[in-house]
This record gives structure tokens, sequence and C-alpha cells, in this order.
């Protein structure tokens, strides 16, 4: 079955570095998504993307993150200057088309100190 | 702000009993998706139900999407420890990319 592979799975950072998370959705797949969850909380929506741009955005997505989709098959997250309230799993997701359910990845958990 | 609340939050039964959990909303939403996620991964799709008053059956799992759109149940028949797992759903709004996670029902199945 189709998987949406993320790495690194685990990452350690300090406080202010700049970190990129990887995902490699699956390949006929057209609408991708970041989301987070802090230890013991709810999954949250960070953003969505398709046809190369950000389609929505949460609060949370601030100017410190950003998304890219460099070449046909990787779709990255970048946090610029990592906080510690940064620390989280965050999962990458993918969808062939609207309303269908989401394939999540096995996420990258990132600790920040 | 829309908020997706499941009950119980945890529950531990015996194998071979039956359960129910519950998804409630004041909102109204387009489609809602149940998942289950293990310690470590990421939420796994159990089912979408897209239809108000739409019963899915998957297995021994059976999901209900209530008929004003805003709650969702899903009833286990004969749990097993391999249902043991947290059972989370998730509500979409009609033109919006966002899934609204629940709060998350923790089951322990005792054998």
């Amino acid at each position: 079955e189709p998987e949406v592979t993320q790495t690194p799975s685990h990452q350690v950072t300090q406080m202010g570095q700049e970190v990129i998370l990887r995902c490699v959705p699956i390949s006929n797949h057209l609408y991708f998504y970041w989301y987070r969850q802090i230890l013991g909380q709810k999954v949250e929506f960070l953003v969505s993307f398709y046809n190369n741009e950000i389609s929505e955005k949460s609060e949370i997505f601030d100017d410190q993150f950003s998304v890219e989709r460099p070449d046909g098959s990787n779709f990255t997250l970048k946090i610029r200057s990592t906080k510690l309230e940064d620390s989280a799993m965050y999962f990458c997701a993918s969808i062939p088309d609207r309303d269908y359910g989401y394939t999540f990845g096995s996420g990258t958990r990132l600790t920040v100190v | 702000t829309q908020l997706l609340e499941q009950s119980p939050q945890f529950l531990s039964i015996q194998e071979g009993e039956n359960l129910t959990v519950y998804c409630n909303s004041s909102s109204v939403f387009s489609s809602l998706q149940w998942y289950r996620q293990e310690p470590g991964e990421g939420p796994v799709l159990l089912v979408t139900v897209v239809t108000g008053g739409e019963v899915k059956k998957l297995k021994r799992l059976t999901f209900q999407f209530g008929d004003a759109r805003k709650d969702s149940s899903l009833h286990i028949t004969a749990a097993q420890p391999g249902d043991t797992g947290l059972y989370l759903c998730a509500g979409l709004n009609f033109g919006n990319e966002k899934l609204t996670f629940g709060t998350g029902t923790r089951l322990t199945i005792i054998p």
C-alpha cells in the first residue's frame, strides 16, 4: 500500500536554529498538508498546499514557518528560528482529491532544546 | 473555532464486550473521518462518512454520521485486544482544507 514517508523520524535542535522536515507524499496525490501534535494534545492543522501554493494556513503557521515542493516528489516544512514551544510531532499528509480520507506519514519528532 | 469533543476520554473494557465512542460538535461538517493512532505513529484512516445519517461497517466496527452532520459514533462489537489504541474523529468543512481533530478516546481492551 502506498505510504507517505517522512524524514528524519527524530530531530533535536537548539533554540534559534533552522530545521527542515521532509516528506514524500503519495505520488498521484494532489493535496499536501502539515499537522502537528504537541505531546498529550490534539492533532492541529498547520498548512495545506495545492497546485504549488499554500491554499490555507492556521494561526500557528506564522512567518517562521514555510513550505516548499522543490521537485515533483518532496514536500518540506521549514522552521526558520525554532522555539521551545515548537517541540512536537509533525505529520505530513496527502490526498488524491478533496473529500478523501488523509494518508498520514509516521511523523517527525522535533525536540527543541 | 470549531470543536469536536469525544467521549469517553478513556475507556477500559474486557475482551468480548461491546463499546461506543462518541464525537460531538455544535458545528456542521461536510464529512467526518475516524482515525486510529498508535504511540509514536501518524493517524491511520479507518473510515470517512459524508452523508447525514450514513452508517458504515468495517468488520466489527460500525460508524454513524448524525442526521444533522454534527456528531458521529463508533461502535465496536466483541472488542479484541488488537482494538487497543487512540481513536480520533476529525471533521472537514465544505470548501475548507483543514481537518479539525477531536480530543481522542484512548481505548484499552483487557484480555
